[in-house]
């Protein structure tokens, strides 16, 4: 069964600290893994997206990773800042074709002053 | 980049009446958009497939009579919540694929009283 899974389910960090969250899928076949920032109240807003052949994506402050081989990906938020506080997704797409994507249950994420 | 547009953002509606939700295209056009559904706390949940010109493709245990979709134009796609009841009540998205991803609307939050 195609499943993603997030860790940890909520994080609190201080402000301007670093932080890393985790995204392990088991979809197979795999085309794309996106991140996706949600704000609360708010649609997703595409932070990165990775083919199978792509390790790394930056965006500003966020990189994220991808290892195809332990179907792991990982997103690094640096510095954080107190607009940074939002749930954070991780979406896998099947290499069958379309935009039928799965979603992980996502990380809350918590900056404080 | 490409842009979706959803709305209301916001509707309360009484326990019984229908609720429309529409979902638009700005600057490019979707042939395909998808509905989900967001209960607090949780992941998105896909619902249903839009497909213009034909009929919508639900997911399993999504009632198609209560929750219709119509997907008139390449630029629009409509979600009506029928009779609605206080169980109802989430937080409704659409996206549409544009190219290499999908892009999200803003999302409209349902309360049914």
């Amino acid at each position: 069964k195609n499943q993603v899974e997030q860790s940890p389910q909520s994080l609190i960090i201080l402000e301007g600290k670093n932080c890393t969250l985790q995204c392990n899928y088991t979809v197979s076949p795999f085309s794309n893994l996106r991140w996706y920032k949600q704000d609360t109240g708010r649609g997703p807003v595409s932070l990165t997206i990775m083919t199978f052949s792509e390790n790394t994506k930056s965006n500003g402050r966020y990189t994220a990773t991808l290892d195809a081989d332990t179907k792991q990906s990982s997103l690094h938020i640096t510095a954080s800042q107190l607009s940074d506080s939002a749930s954070y997704i991780c979406v896998v797409t099947p290499g069958t074709g379309g935009f039928k994507t799965i979603f992980g249950a996502g990380t809350r994420l918590f900056v404080k002053a | 980049g490409a842009v979706v547009s959803q709305h209301p953002s916001r509707v309360i509606c009484k326990s019984g009446t229908s609720v429309k939700i529409e979902c638009r295209s700005l600057d490019f056009q979707a042939t395909t958009m998808f509905w989900y559904r967001q209960f607090p706390k949780q992941s998105l949940m896909l619902m249903a497939t839009s497909n213009e010109g034909s009929k919508a493709t639900y997911e399993q245990g999504v009632e198609k009579d209560k929750f219709l979709i119509n997907h008139a134009s390449l630029t629009l796609s409509t979600l009506t919540v029928t009779s609605a009841h206080p169980e109802d009540s989430s937080f409704y998205i659409c996206s549409a694929p544009g190219t290499g991803e999908a892009f999200f609307g803003q999302g409209t939050r349902l309360t049914v009283v």
